[in-house]
């Protein structure tokens, strides 16, 4: 399977802890995206990457989230001291097509559970 | 501010005939529009596109219309199948803050009966 990969699937914590989301682009596609998904919502954009360049950050992305893309490659989001607010699906898209044909390819996404 | 509105949050038909799954727009940047369908505990997955420059694009049982006067565009499906139920998302692509985005409507859950 060459699509974009997101892990773990599941994610259950507690509030205050940390938790990092792992994702895994297309190979060949050099801009990364991060989106959360709340229920009856759509996806919302948090972050975006052009190779290892973070370029822009949601301001739904408070202090309390980071993210990295090293290399280019693989991207990961972390949550610092979680809170019950950040329960959501959180979803991965990448894509190389040159603006505006900006077609995205979405992971099946991480979904956040904080008790 | 919802810049992309899908007012009908679900939508039921009989298989074998037309649905028609509506979007509105109020950004008047937006020049590239999508469609995104998404099953549960799945990613949502490209359906179709069109360019702000056409008014139409067909791709097999799928087409959507672009009305720019409008700020409306909408989805077709003819004739439709049970295996299409699922979550329909409209998003549009813009460049905004020095970076390209989609912004996302809130969806259309469309069921297909047999």
């Amino acid at each position: 399977d060459t699509g974009v990969s997101q892990d773990p699937r599941h994610k259950i914590t507690k509030r205050g802890q940390n938790v990092t989301f792992r994702c895994d682009p297309i190979s060949e596609h050099n801009r990364l995206y991060w989106y959360r998904q709340t229920l009856g919502q759509g996806p919302e954009f948090l972050t975006y990457f052009q190779n290892e360049a973070q370029l822009e950050k949601s301001r739904l992305l408070s202090d309390r989230f980071s993210a990295e893309r090293p290399k280019g490659s693989f991207s990961t989001l972390e949550i610092q001291r979680t809170e019950q607010g950040d329960s959501a699906m959180y979803l991965c898209a990448s894509t190389v097509g040159q603006y505006p044909r900006n077609i995205q390819y979405f992971g099946a996404g991480t979904r956040l559970s904080v008790l | 501010d919802q810049q992309v509105k899908q007012n009908s949050p679900s939508l039921s038909v009989q298989e074998g005939r037309i649905s028609i799954l509506n979007c509105d727009y109020t950004n008047s940047m937006f020049d590239y529009f999508l469609w995104y369908k998404k099953y549960p505990a799945e990613g949502p997955t490209f359906l179709i596109s069109i360019s702000s420059i056409k008014d139409k694009n067909e791709d097999g049982r799928f087409t959507v219309f672009l009305n720019k006067s409008a700020k409306h565009l909408s989805l077709h499906i003819v004739p439709s199948q049970p295996g299409d139920s699922a979550v329909y998302f409209c998003a549009a692509s813009v460049w905004e803050g020095g970076s390209e985005k989609l912004v996302f409507g809130k969806g259309t859950k469309l069921t297909v009966n047999p």
